[in-house]
């Protein structure tokens, strides 16, 4: 019972470096989302993803680029990795029904510091 | 203006008392959703409780509750008979009209105390 996977658990980069972070869910939900969580903060939205080719940008999308080309996977890039992306970056998915009562399932998170 | 405001950065709760942490919500549409995760020293993120926005009675789920005040635009979150596993940081999100994404509050740090 996998849920949300994210991988790698923590990265540390240096600045200008480049690097994608990896998000499979295997509940077959259409919605997926990435976050990033600063110290002491709460979760701010980067990217989401309504369906396999369909993506949309979030509260705070600068610096990231999302592709869903599958229902199960979201990879989150980082192209030119940068200080202030120093945080820990949660995927999450939820289900196509009812909107109401749709949770949203978070992977264990991948922690990452750009140096 | 903050969407969601979680005024209490850090709680403590003796064990087996109960515990109120408070949230209160700003938005425009009539139609949106409130939820409560918990979010332990390993960092995962564990859904708790959820509210609509058009139901009429507060949400329950084992020993949590969602005191929902719509007037008010508040939806504490409400722990009975505490355990020191609920040591965790707690954050209130709201999901609003038709979108499907969350937006969170700066989550409130509860300690439970033996």
């Amino acid at each position: 019972n996998a849920g949300v996977t994210q991988t790698p658990k923590f990265r540390i980069l240096k600045i200008g470096q480049s690097m994608t972070l990896q998000c499979t869910q295997d509940m077959n939900h259409n919605y997926m989302y990435w976050y990033r969580q600063d110290p002491g903060m709460g979760l701010k939205l980067i990217y989401y993803s309504v369906g396999a080719g369909i993506t949309d940008k979030g509260e705070v999308p600068n610096g990231y680029n999302v592709s869903r080309s599958t229902t199960e996977d979201f990879p989150l890039r980082l192209e030119l990795a940068a200080p202030s992306q120093t945080s820990v970056y949660f995927c999450a998915s939820s289900t196509n029904r009812d909107r109401g009562t749709d949770t949203q399932y978070f992977g264990p998170g991948t922690r990452l510091t750009v140096l | 203006a903050q969407k969601i405001t979680q005024t209490q950065p850090g709680m403590f709760v003796q064990e087996k008392e109960a515990v109120t942490l408070d949230c209160t919500y700003d938005t425009s549409d009539q139609s949106y959703g409130l939820f409560w995760y918990k979010q332990p020293s390993s960092g995962e993120m564990i859904f708790l409780i959820y509210q609509g926005s058009y139901d009429e009675q507060n949400a329950t789920e084992g020993r949590y509750s969602l005191n929902f005040q719509k007037a008010r635009k508040s939806a504490n979150l409400v722990i009975s008979a505490s355990q020191l596993g609920d040591s965790a940081m707690y954050f209130c999100a709201m999901r609003e009209g038709s979108a499907r994404q969350l937006t969170f509050g700066s989550g409130t740090q509860l300690t439970v105390l033996p």
